[in-house]
């Protein structure tokens, strides 16, 4: 069965600092991954997925991920977050019929 | 375009009470589904569905009854309701459930069984 591991259940960082969001996936012949945001009291969000093609995947709000095949890998990477990036981010893999989350890491934004 | 809505948002029952969870999705998805999500546990998938008059379990089924009678509705009854289901439950829809299609999410009911 396919897994998400999210190793940080929390990240705390400065603001207009870089930040990286590790995940890791089990590994299966094709994956397909996603990454989603949770504001305080919202709904999820898609930031962004990796479908094929591309390793490195551009989101929304200055995000990326890169996919690594060989060490099962979807971090997530912002080169200067803001105050407002504050929230809970879920890495995902696609499974058959249901979406696999990760355990979600807190992003902690300081001023 | 509403999107996927739920109601209520938030909700306090008492151990053994049934109450059932709406959602509507105004986008035409042939696809919906139930998440509860607990601390530390990520959501974790409850029923879903394929389209009207289909429905299937999730990974936590226990507890918890679906139908899905039009396109646009997808409640969630809980039957006798325990502390245990005390958590935060989403409701999600996309196109169809061809791998990688973008599932979207409702705001979220917050329930409470004490």
């Amino acid at each position: 069965a396919q897994s998400v591991t999210q190793l940080d259940s929390q990240v705390p960082v400065f603001e207009e600092a870089p930040v990286e969001l590790r995940c890791n996936y089990s590994s299966s012949v094709s994956v397909y991954l996603f990454w989603y945001v949770q504001y305080p009291n919202q709904g999820l969000q898609l930031l962004l997925k990796y479908l094929s093609g591309s390793t490195l995947v551009k989101g929304i709000n200055g995000f990326e991920a890169e996919f690594n095949k060989s060490q099962t890998s979807f971090h997530l990477r912002k080169p200067s977050v803001h105050i407002s990036d504050t929230a809970e981010y879920f890495c995902a893999v696609d499974s058959s019929y249901k979406l696999i989350f990760g355990s979600g890491t807190r992003l902690l934004v300081r001023p | 375009n509403a999107g996927v809505t739920q109601t209520p948002k938030f909700q306090v029952l008492k151990t053994g009470q049934s109450m059932t969870l709406q959602c509507a999705q105004d986008m035409n998805h042939e696809y919906m589904s139930w998440y509860r999500q607990d601390p530390g546990m990520g959501l974790r998938l409850i029923h879903y569905s394929v389209g009207a008059g289909i429905t299937d379990q999730g990974e936590v089924p226990n507890g918890y009854n679906v139908s899905r009678s039009t396109t646009e509705d997808f409640p969630l009854r809980l039957l006798s309701a325990a502390p245990s289901q005390t958590s935060v439950y989403f409701c999600a829809s996309s196109y169809d459930r061809a791998l990688g299609d973008t599932q979207y999410f409702g705001p979220g009911t917050r329930l409470t069984v004490l």
